[in-house]
């Protein structure tokens, strides 16, 4: 099973700020990673597929990068409704699943 | 609109069973493969299972700690998915999320969840 281990587990930030999240792999995912944002109370919502594709309605300053076991999750420029937490997330064909990250928390400094 | 409405959440005994559904709306159900999430208070989330359209087998696909204890099923006259829990432990609280699986293997939109207690 595939391990994802992100890091920092929280990060304090100014709105404005640029914010840099990182998801890493146990063995190589290819591309196949997402990255989700939770706020308190709601349902998680997709931000990131396939490593740096935004899903629909995301706005620019989410972006993602990396490939392999490598991963970033980029806000280029912090707004106040994006402090939350994010998770990373990866799909396996063999064995079939999904597996998430433990989270970070990007919280107002 | 995309709307997944989850229900059949409460508070159940350790070693009992509870079945979990979730309504969708909003799209052709029968040509999407459904999820299901959980989230244990004040932590992370963890995949639940599967269940792929009636197209490729309608088959599902389950990790190593709910395995042989959950059951995912589909009605697609009905357009509701189901998650059928037995033997519950401690340990499966959490509240339960459905999901639309986007691109066989990311989760695209979300039901509200329903909460899962199991205690004596």
């Amino acid at each position: 099973e595939v391990v994802l281990t992100q890091s920092p587990a929280t990060l304090s930030l100014s709105p404005g700020e640029r914010a840099t999240l990182s998801c890493r792999a146990s063995q190589s995912v290819s591309s196949y990673l997402a990255w989700y944002q939770q706020k308190p109370g709601q349902a998680p919502r997709l931000l990131i597929y396939d490593a740096s594709n935004r899903a629909t309605g995301i706005p620019a300053r989410f972006s993602g990068s990396g490939s392999g076991i490598d991963f970033t999750l980029t806000i280029s420029s912090l707004e106040p409704e994006d402090f939350a937490v994010y998770y990373c997330q990866q799909r396996s064909d063999w064995p079939p699943g999904l597996t998430f990250g433990g989270g970070t928390k990007v919280e107002i400094k | 609109e995309v709307q997944l409405v989850e229900s059949g959440g409460g508070l159940v005994k350790p070693g009992g069973s509870l079945r979990l559904s979730c309504a969708a709306s909003g799209f052709t159900f029968s040509d999407v493969w459904m999820i299901w999430v959980r989230q244990a208070p004040g932590k992370g989330l963890e995949w639940v299972g599967r269940i792929k359209t009636k197209y490729v087998g309608g088959t599902t696909d389950y990790p190593a700690p709910v395995k042989g204890r959950f059951s995912i099923s589909r009605d697609d006259s009905k357009n509701t998915v189901y998650l059928q829990m037995n033997s519950l432990k401690s340990e499966d609280t959490a509240v339960y999320y459905c999901a639309t699986d986007y691109r066989q293997g990311y989760l695209g939109s979300w039901g509200q969840g329903t909460l899962v207690t199991v205690s004596s």
